[in-house]
């Protein structure tokens, strides 16, 4: 069985300051982590993705995610918010002996103020 | 290149009528899927089809969803004797070989209001 937590439905922050968007996943077997982003009357699109190589994934936009299997995380983040990054976010999980479906979080609305 | 299209974009419809919402999917993938997105809510699964396989169909809420897809082309998500609650919008998407690791490409979705 997989699921994902993301904690917090709404984020706030500053033009200008760090995004974190917080992904707790739960997985009995490797995961394959993703990022996605639904911008206003649009459909998701993928940020990023963790597929077993590098922990640290970059995506685009400026975002990246870090891996921790220690902390079962899978938070994004980036440094400088900007007035576009405004969207929701999905984080989603797949395990490698598991179906084939993503499992999908509730998703992070992201509120930038100018 | 194309991506993912969905029709209608809005679809108003009276309690008790059925509907049909339709995906072109990106030419030459081979995995589609159905989403339903309800407001404030993640992605719940629908169903599943990948080539000519027997579609994935543990994700339909009820027998009053059905859906078809003709090879690897356009899929049709048809709910019968709608209810309120089927109100959502509902995401197609589709992805090139259906492996766990594959993106998804979304369509902008299909937005259903039943009266």
């Amino acid at each position: 069985a997989q699921s994902v937590t993301q904690l917090g439905s709404h984020v706030s922050v500053s033009e200008g300051a760090l995004v974190l968007l917080r992904c707790n996943y739960s997985s009995s077997v490797p995961p394959y982590l993703f990022w996605y982003v639904q911008y206003p009357n649009q459909g998701l699109q993928l940020l990023l993705k963790y597929t077993s190589a590098a922990t640290l994934v970059k995506g685009i936009n400026g975002f990246e995610a870090e891996f921790k299997k220690s902390e079962t995380s899978f938070h994004l983040t980036k440094p400088s918010a900007h007035m576009s990054d405004a969207a929701e976010y999905f984080c989603a999980v797949s395990s490698s002996g598991g179906s084939y479906i993503p499992t999908f979080g509730r998703g992070t609305s992201l509120i930038v103020h100018p | 290149g194309a991506g993912v299209s969905q029709s209608p974009s809005n679809k108003v419809t009276e309690k008790g009528k059925d509907v049909e919402l339709r995906c072109d999917p990106i030419s030459g993938h081979t995995a589609l899927y159905w989403y339903r997105q309800r407001l404030g809510q993640g992605l719940e699964f629908l169903i599943y089809f990948q080539g000519n396989s027997a579609p994935d169909k543990s994700g339909l809420p009820s027998d009053r969803f059905s859906a078809e897809r003709t090879g690897e082309s356009v899929s049709t998500l048809t709910i019968q004797r709608t209810q309120q609650e089927d109100s959502a919008v509902y995401l197609c998407a589709s992805s090139s070989t259906g492996t766990r690791t594959d993106t998804q490409y979304f369509g902008p979705g299909t937005r259903l209001t039943v009266l």
